[in-house]
């Protein structure tokens, strides 16, 4: 049972353009979400989060918006650079709980 | 500030033998998660330590695999006997449980073929 999915495996976006990349989830027990990125042969390393009690979250180019009634999250990423072509995973967590739920990905290609 | 450091990076061994895998949190973080990424699962936990005490293993497949975590700054995850379906890269994870939500910090991952 996947219980945070991100239905597009890939996404490919003229650099300068806006990238949004989304996910959605089923547990409502979930209350704080994250975002990762990922380049090949490392680690994911942590870009954004936000708690259920937001609905959005900004940081630089990076912005995550939360639709809890929707259970949706979406990362939007502006301008998009060439440097932002990785693998892009959401992760999900309940209160009260360390672990992690991970989606499968989305691998980001940013065109030149 | 140092990462997560794993190690090995990859690791080529025959089925049936015992593999071990290796991981030094970043100082200072007090939870360390143990994850394996394969194409059909995608990114899963196996087992997390907080304080160095096992407190999730629900992940771990199989009686076959064992993680220990004998102080804060290393823990290791084996894998005996080895199968090709144990084929993946693992990847550990330290956070440092606080006050407010701390993300998990990855290191690269070790490569893990049976053969």
């Amino acid at each position: 049972d996947q219980q945070v999915k991100q239905n597009s495996p890939s996404l490919s976006v003229q650099e300068g353009r806006i990238s949004i990349l989304n996910c959605d989830y089923t547990n409502s027990m979930f209350d704080y979400f994250l975002w990762y990125k990922k380049y090949p042969a490392e680690g994911p390393t942590f870009l954004i989060s936000i708690s259920s009690i937001k609905d959005k979250n900004e940081d630089g180019r990076f912005t995550v918006f939360l639709n809890k009634s929707a259970k949706h999250l979406s990362l939007h990423i502006v301008p998009s650079q060439p440097g932002d072509s990785a693998v892009y995973f959401c992760a999900a967590k309940d209160f009260g709980n360390e672990k992690l739920t991970f989606g499968t990905g989305t691998r980001l290609t940013i065109i030149p | 500030d140092a990462g997560v450091i794993q190690s090995p990076r990859h690791e080529v061994t025959e089925m049936g033998q015992e593999v071990t895998l290796r991981c030094k949190p970043i100082s200072g973080h007090n939870s360390l998660f143990w994850y394996r990424q394969t194409m059909m699962r995608g990114l899963e936990l196996l087992i997390y330590f907080n304080n160095n005490v096992p407190i999730d293993d629900s992940g771990m497949p199989e009686d076959r695999f064992s993680a220990k975590m004998p102080n804060a700054s290393f823990s290791t995850l084996k894998i005996q006997p080895s199968e090709p379906r144990d084929s993946a890269v693992y990847f550990c994870a330290s956070s440092r449980q606080g006050i407010g939500v701390q993300p998990q910090h990855f290191g690269d991952g070790t490569r893990l073929s049976i053969l």
